[in-house]
């Protein structure tokens, strides 16, 4: 069966260093790969996009790689602050038939502090 | 722009009592989600809505749970009777594409304690 795994600890980092997170999937082949972070009490907030043909992709102090060989997702906050606390879920679509519905299989998240 | 709305955010109920949460995806989005969100655990999807037809519901513990969606704007979702371990918190999510890439808009969620 499909199965994503993230970081299965928390991640504590000093403010102002770059965090990075890994999604590794097995029995999957995504289409794309989303990035979501979420705040307590909060619904997930949409960050990156990338796809299969996509190696890297940037979005201000973010960056995420996708390596369908490695089947495994980095992502990449430089220059870290305490607000960039949160939970950060990955989440993976596999290509399904042509016209089929697609939906989004999450992890389970890594708690990321930064600490000041 | 409004995002998705989400009511009630939090319901504290007994085992085996019913409960009903409300969700109004963000206009013009014809795709609608329902996540069930254990503490510790990743989003898992419950339901999902074309417009007013059901794409999936294969996670769906339909002996107690069911979901409408009516003019295929706003969505309901029912469990009756609810059990210890639905303590959970239900996101409803939209976007506008079914298909394809597309990001996925999430409400508050609503909060539910079965004791």
């Amino acid at each position: 069966s499909q199965k994503i795994e993230q970081n299965s600890e928390a991640l504590n980092i000093q403010e102002g260093k770059t965090a990075t997170l890994t999604c590794n999937y097995t029995n999957y082949s995504p289409a794309y790969l989303q990035w979501y972070r979420q705040d307590p009490g909060r619904g997930p907030v949409f960050l990156l996009l990338i796809r299969e043909n996509e190696k890297e992709k940037r979005k201000e102090r973010l960056k995420v790689t996708f390596d369908t060989t490695l089947k495994q997702s980095l992502f990449h906050i430089t220059a870290s602050q305490p607000a960039d606390s949160a939970t950060y879920l990955c989440a993976l679509d596999p290509p399904g038939a042509s016209g089929s519905a697609r939906q989004l299989t999450f992890g389970s998240g890594t708690q990321l502090t930064v600490l000041p | 722009e409004a995002g998705v709305a989400q009511s009630p955010r939090y319901k504290i109920i007994e085992k085996r009592q019913s409960v009903a949460f409300w969700c109004n995806p963000i206009s013009g989005h014809a795709t609608l989600y329902w996540y069930q969100q254990i503490l510790g655990q990743g989003p898992k999807l419950l339901i999902q809505f074309q417009n007013n037809g059901v794409v999936d519901d294969s996670q769906l513990p339909k002996d107690r749970f069911s979901a409408e969606r009516l003019k295929g704007v706003d969505s309901t979702l029912k469990i009756q009777p609810a059990k210890l371990e639905d303590s959970a918190v239900y996101l409803c999510a939209s976007s506008l594409l079914g298909t394809g890439a597309g990001e996925l808009f999430f409400g508050e969620g609503s909060r539910l304690t079965v004791l």
